[in-house]
């Protein structure tokens, strides 16, 4: 495809239990990113690879959060022990380099997630 | 700490009534400045970089400009399919990540 996918789209977990989101970045895109979203508000940063290396993890807010890109594409982002606050909008970007002039970012629809 | 703002954070503007999104920032060393219009149960869609102060660029009814603290995107005669939700963001030469706003809510009336 030609642009980012995620799937599922929507994610209904009963807290406490653990989900897997999956990002699917651009062909041929070096860098990738997570966000989370929380409704009307900017979406903020969790983690970023370059390829297969994970090189900032600063914004995962627990160590519930885990993200990987083992072959340097495609990436899942795991949450374990899913708590209430975790509801929101995940979305996945990446980008040619990283780097300007080919810095911009291009963003997936997002997952929405849901727990009850 | 990287910090962007916005302002409005809510803008109804007529079918054809022009006006101007701002979009405030503190950044340690500015690499790259982003506009992204972002639609209902999307993601963002890119739209603008912004590299340096003085730096202009155009794309339809939309024009951004950077100073040195701010962004401003221009919206010439807009129309009802302009409204969305337009997010500023900061890139920094310290890290890849991007730090954005909190979006303006843009509604364009016919």
């Amino acid at each position: 495809g030609a642009g980012v996918s995620q799937s599922p789209r929507y994610k209904v977990a009963k807290r406490g239990q653990d989900v897997a989101l999956r990002c699917d970045p651009i062909s041929g895109h070096v860098s990738l990113f997570w966000y989370q979203q929380a409704l009307g508000q900017g979406p903020e940063f969790l983690t970023y690879f370059q390829n297969e290396a994970q090189l900032d993890k600063s914004g995962l807010p627990s160590d519930r959060f885990f993200a990987e890109r083992p072959e340097g594409s495609v990436s899942t982002l795991k949450i374990q022990r899913t708590q209430q606050e975790d509801s929101a909008v995940y979305l996945c970007a990446s980008s040619q380099k990283g780097l300007a002039p080919y810095n911009e970012q291009f963003f997936g629809p997002g997952t929405r997630l849901t727990v009850l | 700490e990287d910090q962007v703002t916005q302002s409005p954070e809510a803008l109804r503007l007529q079918e054809g009534e022009s006006s101007s999104l701002n979009c405030s920032y503190t950044v340690s060393g500015l690499r790259g400045l982003f506009w992204y219009r972002q639609d209902p149960g999307k993601g963002p869609e890119f739209l603008f970089t912004l590299y340096s102060a003085g730096e202009e660029k155009e794309k339809e009814r939309l024009k951004a400009t950077l100073t040195k603290k701010e962004s401003f995107l221009h919206i010439t005669a807009p129309k009802p399919e302009d409204s969305a939700t337009y997010l500023c963001a900061v890139q920094s030469f310290y890290g890849q990540n991007f730090v954005f706003g909190p979006g303006t809510r843009l509604s364009v009336l016919p």
